[in-house]
């Protein structure tokens, strides 16, 4: 079970608009900032989002992020086949005192 | 260009030990913290420990799971980071990545580079 809670699929089709939620508490979302990161099967994670809602250079700006209160949000616009993969988010629990990640999400653009 | 390349991985008997390596490239490793995370068959990703940079004198933190098994260590001047593992569970398979984790200046942190991951099997 983990510590930050993700909806484990989401389906859209390509040009949509999709988000993906990620619960937490006040002692990793609440306080501490939120990444995000893609994995293409059969590869390593790719870092999407950091510091909450910022890109690293290279990433699309239809990819987007937000933090309110204890919860997270990854945003995808202009839905590609390309962007089939599992996302996780990931934080600080200052409470554990360890890096948590969610569960993952799998999006099917079909 | 900033390269992790992991090592080391392979089939191991429950009780076993394994040493993973990673090779880092592009960046002076003294200057960051470097992560383990490792993935399960088919499962999400899950951290296992870390060795934090210099100005913080390579402390190291471990997630309760494999706490007292595991030992992160690093050398600098080969640039290489270590996962002694010991004591392994078949719960430990999984693919491990090689993470490098950078400070935002705001007081974010993240993981901005990943290994391509070496997969461990522990099975009798």
């Amino acid at each position: 079970q983990s510590v930050l809670t993700q909806p484990p699929s989401l389906s859209a089709s390509p040009g949509q608009k999709v988000t993906i939620s990620c619960s937490g508490s006040s002692s990793n979302i609440g306080n501490n900032y939120v990444s995000w990161y893609q994995q293409l099967p059969g590869t390593a994670p790719k870092l999407l989002i950091y510091d909450n809602d910022r890109r690293p250079s290279g990433i699309p700006d239809r990819f987007s992020g937000s933090r309110s209160d204890t919860s997270a949000t990854l945003g995808i616009t202009g839905l590609q086949t390309g962007d089939e993969a599992d996302y996780y988010c990931e934080t600080w629990d200052s409470s554990l005192n360890v890096v948590v990640f969610g569960g993952g999400t799998k999006l099917t653009v079909l | 260009e900033v390269q992790l390349v992991e090592s080391g991985g392979g089939a191991v008997q429950p009780g076993g030990s394994l040493r993973l390596s990673c090779a880092a490239s592009g960046f002076t490793l003294s200057d960051h913290y470097m992560d383990w995370v490792r993935q399960a068959p088919g499962k999400g990703l899950e951290w296992v420990g870390r060795t934090r940079n210099k100005a913080k004198s390579y402390t190291t933190e471990y997630a309760a799971s494999v706490k007292g098994r595991f030992t992160i260590s690093r050398d600098n001047s080969e640039n290489s980071l270590y996962l002694q593992m010991n004591s392994l569970k078949t719960e430990d398979t999984a693919v491990y990545y090689c993470t490098r984790r950078t400070s935002s200046g705001d007081g974010g942190y993240y993981f901005d580079y990943w290994g391509q991951g070496t997969l461990v099997t522990v099975s009798s």
